[in-house]
């Protein structure tokens, strides 16, 4: 499994930015970058995912390294809400493990007010 | 509308009953999860389906006992329950079996107290 590594915690003031790194040095060519979050007491939750190009949705922008070896999540206005769990993943590519999210440790993001 | 829905919420039992817990997905997806987050909060992997076939089973004991009557649902069977099941269980979907292009959608989570 290709494996990455998060900081442990961050802290943001609302409305801020917040820049969420994520090192990923052993990545493949062909493995997408997936973000997730799990606020408390609830299920983990799609944030945005990409391959090579930087992404942006509704949510979240991703930024990813030219050598793909890191990402960075991008939050633009953080909010209260914001605050959650946030885990950079990459899918299992192939075997036995078609689909398979590893969870780490991942970032806990606090807000505050 | 509920994309994915698991029911019960909370499932409080004791050790050496059966019990199960129900998933649904409205969103027409191929491939179901379930996910174990234990109490330091760490999340895995214990099973997929696609199109009703068991797809990964991650070593999980055989008192645990997936099903899946219909691409719609994934039930989560465990016989003999033991204290150390207590943890939160959650079922996901995903549109497509590789996973690595689709996103998964994750249920609210049943958490289950086995005393």
């Amino acid at each position: 499994d290709a494996k990455t590594t998060q900081p442990n915690s961050m802290e943001s003031n609302e409305e801020e930015p917040v820049h969420l790194p994520c090192n990923h040095s052993t990545i493949s060519g062909t493995d997408y970058i997936h973000w997730y979050r799990q606020l408390p007491s609830q299920g983990p939750e799609y944030v945005i995912h990409g391959l090579t190009s930087n992404v942006n949705n509704r949510m979240a922008s991703l930024a990813i390294a030219e050598d793909r070896k890191s990402s960075t999540l991008i939050l633009h206005r953080a909010t209260l809400r914001d605050a959650a769990v946030y885990y950079c993943i990459l899918p299992n590519a192939g075997g036995t493990s078609y689909g398979k999210l590893t969870f780490g440790q991942g970032t806990i993001l606090t807000v505050h007010p | 509308d509920t994309a994915v829905s698991q029911t019960p919420k909370y499932l409080v039992t004791q050790m050496g009953n059966d019990k199960s817990i129900k998933c649904e997905q409205n969103l027409g997806h191929d491939t179901m999860y379930w996910y174990k987050q234990d109490s330091k909060k760490f999340l895995k992997i214990m099973f997929s389906y696609n199109n009703k076939e068991l797809i990964i089973n991650e070593t999980v004991p055989n008192r645990f006992s997936p099903k899946s009557p219909d691409k719609a649902h994934l039930n989560l069977h465990i016989n003999s329950l033991e204290l150390g099941d207590s943890a939160v269980y959650f079922c996901a979907s995903s549109q497509d079996l590789l996973g690595r292009n689709y996103e998964q959608y994750f249920g609210p989570g049943t958490r289950l107290t086995v005393t």
